[in-house]
């Protein structure tokens, strides 16, 4: 089974440009998530989506982060304009109602603004 | 809200031999779950175990197991029998699994390190 891909794996930008990171769950997850992970830390969550619904999307910056999830599946995670201080990896997770609560993660995306 | 302490940022352990890392969290929940992640330098994270509050027998999975404390709100991992492959960043979690809360809080990991 194809675990949680993300891509692209690394993105070197320049403040004030847009950026996009992808996401495709495993097959059948219904639930997926973004977190944001900067150096040292724990990943903290953006956006929690339940097929296509954001349900929680309450740590999500609005003013210059979106993120859909049109038809269930896949996720894009948008920044536009970039900052110096979203460099960070930003990591996707899934999983499946019944699963134990147990969340699948991706290889993350590893984002520099310069 | 709930959150989740790892005082201790870097431990060492020499190969072959047992290691446990610490976790404290603090929540007025009754339900919920605590996991320990692993993540080595790759940045894939494996969840390594999993733990429900309910059961009050100590969750185990090969090498890895856990002492739960539920009354002192403490969730610690040991590692037997270190191996090379064990070092990464370990990060300690807890949900709440109800309604919108259904989200990970990470502690703020830490690094092992296993000597050869």
């Amino acid at each position: 089974e194809a675990g949680v891909v993300q891509s692209p794996r690394y993105k070197i930008i320049e403040k004030k440009q847009p950026v996009a990171f992808w996401c495709n769950p495993i097959s059948g997850h219904n639930t997926l998530y973004w977190y944001l992970q900067n150096l040292g830390q724990g990943p903290e969550l953006l956006i929690r989506y339940e097929n296509e619904e954001a349900v929680d999307d309450s740590q999500l910056p609005k003013d210059r982060f979106s993120a859909e999830r049109l038809k269930g599946v896949d996720s894009t995670l948008k920044i536009q304009p970039a900052e110096l201080g979203d460099s960070a990896v930003y990591l996707c997770a899934s999983s499946f109602r019944g699963s134990r609560n147990e969340q699948y993660f991706g290889p993350g995306t590893r984002l520099t603004v310069t | 809200a709930q959150t989740v302490t790892q005082s201790q940022p870097e431990m060492s352990v020499q190969e072959a031999e047992t290691v446990t890392l610490s976790c404290t969290y603090d929540t007025s929940e009754n339900n919920y779950y605590l996991f320990w992640y692993k993540q080595p330098p790759s940045r894939q994270m494996i969840l390594v175990i999993r733990q429900e509050a309910y059961k009050q027998q100590n969750a185990t999975e090969n090498r890895f197991s856990v002492n739960f404390q539920k009354a002192a709100k403490s969730f610690s991992l040991k590692i037997s029998d270190s191996q090379l492959g064990d070092t990464a960043m370990y990060f300690c979690a807890f949900m709440n699994p109800t309604g919108a809360n259904s989200k990970l809080t990470f502690g703020k990991g830490i690094t092992l390190s296993v000597r050869p």
